[in-house]
């Protein structure tokens, strides 16, 4: 089965920085990567599908990108709201595997 | 604009067997896949298995073989995850989502807080 990596476990910056998390897939996943955020106690929420598009209704500041076995998942300026956890998952074909979450907290 | 609606809470003994549902409200499962993910306090996401209703076609994630039975019953628009011989380490939220077969999970339903114990 293809494993999915996240780094780091978990992360403090400042209001307004630049954060950037990323998942590393054991095989090549081709853009089959989505990005989910999901804040204590809540439902998972979709962020970004096919490694790089932008679900509806999502803030501009998040965007991801790679292709293959590495992606990223960039928070331009951090904001507040955006303290979560933060999980890849790829979904080309079962197991549909999750990593293990990146947590975000703000410094 | 589809909602995926789960069943409420349960309490099991172990040994014993849950039946958690899902209901599409606001649409249908049309050609969608729906999966299900649990996750235990404090821990991640983990996919369980999943289903293509317009097909009955299911996988089941190998940790989970045996044990788990994921079903649709497409008149109603309602996918079951069935697991058996609970343990205390089945503790979980249990989620459905619509996803899987190269799709993304979205929407998810609200969470199943499945509680194991003596």
């Amino acid at each position: 089965d293809i494993q999915m990596t996240q780094s780091p476990s978990s992360l403090s910056a400042p209001v307004g920085d630049r954060v950037t998390i990323t998942c590393r897939a054991s095989q090549g996943i081709s853009n089959y990567l989505a990005w989910y955020q999901q804040k204590p106690g809540k439902v998972p929420k979709l962020l970004i599908y096919a490694a790089s598009t932008l679900q509806s209704g999502v803030p501009s500041r998040f965007s991801g990108s790679g292709s293959g076995t590495d992606f990223t998942l960039t928070i331009s300026s951090l904001q507040p709201e955006d303290v979560a956890t933060y999980y890849c998952q790829k979904y080309n074909n079962v197991p549909y595997t999750f990593g293990q979450g990146t947590k975000l907290e703000i410094k | 604009q589809v909602q995926l609606v789960q069943s409420g809470a349960e309490v099991k003994k172990p040994g014993s067997s849950v039946k958690v549902s899902c209901k599409a409200s606001g649409g249908t499962f049309n050609n969608y896949a729906i999966s299900w993910v649990r996750q235990a306090p404090g821990q991640g996401l983990e996919w369980m298995g999943g289903i293509i209703p317009m097909f009955d076609i299911v996988n089941y994630a190998q940790k989970f073989q045996g044990r788990v039975t994921i079903t649709a019953d497409e008149s109603t628009n309602t996918a079951y995850m069935e697991l058996s011989s609970l343990k205390s380490e089945d503790t979980a939220v249990y989620y459905c989502a619509r996803g899987g077969w190269i799709n993304w999970f979205d929407p998810w339903g609200q969470g199943t807080l499945v509680t194991v114990s003596s």
